[in-house]
């Protein structure tokens, strides 16, 4: 069974430039979420949908980050324009409903903004 | 607010030797708990879990009990192996339902040979 695809796995970009993250959630999975990880404040939900519908978006860091989830089987996360300090990996996680409340995570995508 | 704090690392261990990582969590209620681990260039997976107070989750030799006395949730494993150098996550989920994850800031291991 394939699990959560993410692309791309790496992006290096110049700051001011728009980013597209990109998420496959594992197909029946209601639920998807997008986490930050850096090595100052470790992983933080940014956003997470339920049913293509995003529930708390309270984490997103401010009006430069927007994410979507136009149909179950894909989910943005979108950030213009990029700056430095956006340089993390970026993680899309998906869990089913009624399930014990594990996260399926993807591989991340490293990003870089120069 | 819910939070997870646990230990900071880096923690170099030799092959064999014995590991703790504690973990500690702030919450209302009766929240699950889970151990994830990463390894280099993965995302997280899962490595155990605990439901309700003085259950033990355990796996690949791992293992952590849910001590609700001390709101705590030390991962421990007898003897470590090289393969299990890692970044190792505690996190805690409030409610019940597919509320998101908190985790803690992840304890980084090194196993030498």
């Amino acid at each position: 069974d394939a699990g959560v695809i993410q692309s791309p796995r790496h992006e290096v970009t110049e700051m001011g430039q728009e980013v597209t993250l990109r998420c496959k959630p594992i197909s029946g999975h209601d639920y998807l979420f997008w986490y930050r990880q850096t090595m100052m404040r470790g992983l933080e939900l940014l956003i997470y949908f339920n049913n293509n519908v995003p529930i708390d978006d309270s984490g997103m860091p401010e009006d430069r980050f927007s994410a979507k989830m136009p149909n179950a089987s894909f989910s943005t996360l979108k950030i213009q324009p990029s700056e430095p300090r956006d340089s993390a990996v970026y993680f899309c996680a998906s869990s089913p409903s009624g399930g014990t409340g594990e996260l399926f995570f993807g591989e991340g995508s490293r990003l870089t903004v120069l | 607010g819910n939070s997870v704090t646990q230990m900071e690392g880096p923690v170099t261990l030799s092959e064999e030797a014995f590991l703790t990582i504690n973990c500690t969590y702030t919450a209302t209620g009766y929240p699950s708990l889970f151990w994830y681990v990463q390894y280099p260039g993965e995302g997280l997976q899962l490595l155990l879990k605990a439901t309700k107070a003085d259950d033990k989750g355990s796996n690949k030799g791992f293992e952590a009990t849910y001590r609700k006395e001390t709101t705590s949730f030390h991962l421990e494993k007898g003897s470590v192996q090289v393969s299990d150098s890692a970044v190792y996550f505690c996190a805690l989920k409030k409610d019940s339902g597919n509320t998101p994850l908190v985790f803690g800031k992840g304890t980084r291991l090194s196993v030498i040979a």
